[in-house]
């Protein structure tokens, strides 16, 4: 069965890295793009980008553009994201999630379970 | 970027309700519209994609429809399981923008 397992809760200071891993399994690993979405305390889901596993192409939202790198390792079909400069409020729930087509544009069939990143001083 | 609005932003309903949710894009964007249910703490989990189709294993009770800039999403007799926070999405065009969430309550 398809699963995405993330790597656990991180607390970083202000202007640190986080790197958050999301490890696929149960499908081929290269026919789907994937994408991270965040959700910050008591808000909505915010799309971040995403990347084709199989090109490491990557398409990120502008809101992030310069902040955030997203990469694959195909050998252990894990996908990572990086966010840099952290602020108080990209304190969230970092979540992967598996495009359901080709191209990047379905909707996300399986997630992974969420990884909390906590932004504090 | 395509900007999504979602209606009601909270609604209170009770187990046999019919429950109607509205989601609204700044532009036309086919049916490249999908609908995600989320409980807290838990990830989100998709409804219904391409504006109508039910991802398989959900209950026939979910159902969606629209094209263009309107889609609605419409539970047809609330279960308990239901009380939730639904959101939509659009991935016609980059960044993949959601709504901005309905949240379902008890009354």
């Amino acid at each position: 069965q398809v699963q995405l397992e993330q790597s656990g809760a991180d607390v970083k200071k202000p202007g640190a890295s986080v790197k958050v891993s999301c490890k696929a399994s149960g499908y081929t690993f290269t026919r789907f793009y994937v994408h991270w979405v965040r959700q910050a305390p008591g808000q909505g889901l915010e799309w971040m980008g995403t990347i084709n596993p199989s090109t490491s192409t990557t398409t990120y939202a502008q809101t992030f553009r310069g902040r955030v790198t997203v990469t694959t390792d195909t050998s252990s079909s894990t996908v990572y994201i990086e966010l840099s400069s952290l602020r108080d409020e990209d304190t969230a729930v970092y979540y992967c999630a598996r495009d359901a087509g080709g191209y990047g544009d379905r909707h996300l069939d399986y997630w992974g379970q969420g990884t909390l990143v906590t932004v504090s001083s | 970027d395509i900007q999504m609005t979602q209606s009601p932003s909270s609604l209170s309903a009770s187990v046999g309700d019919r429950v109607t949710i509205t989601c609204r894009a700044s532009q036309s964007i086919s049916t490249y519209l999908h609908w995600y249910q989320q409980k807290p703490g838990k990830a989100p989990k998709v409804l219904i994609y391409s504006a109508s189709t039910l991802q398989s294993g959900v209950p026939s009770r979910f159902s969606g429809s629209g094209s263009g800039t309107d889609f609605t999403l419409t539970i047809s007799s609330l279960h308990p399981e239901d009380f939730a926070t639904y959101y939509c999405q659009q991935t016609y065009l980059t960044p993949r923008t959601f709504g901005p969430g309905t949240k379902v309550d008890v009354k």
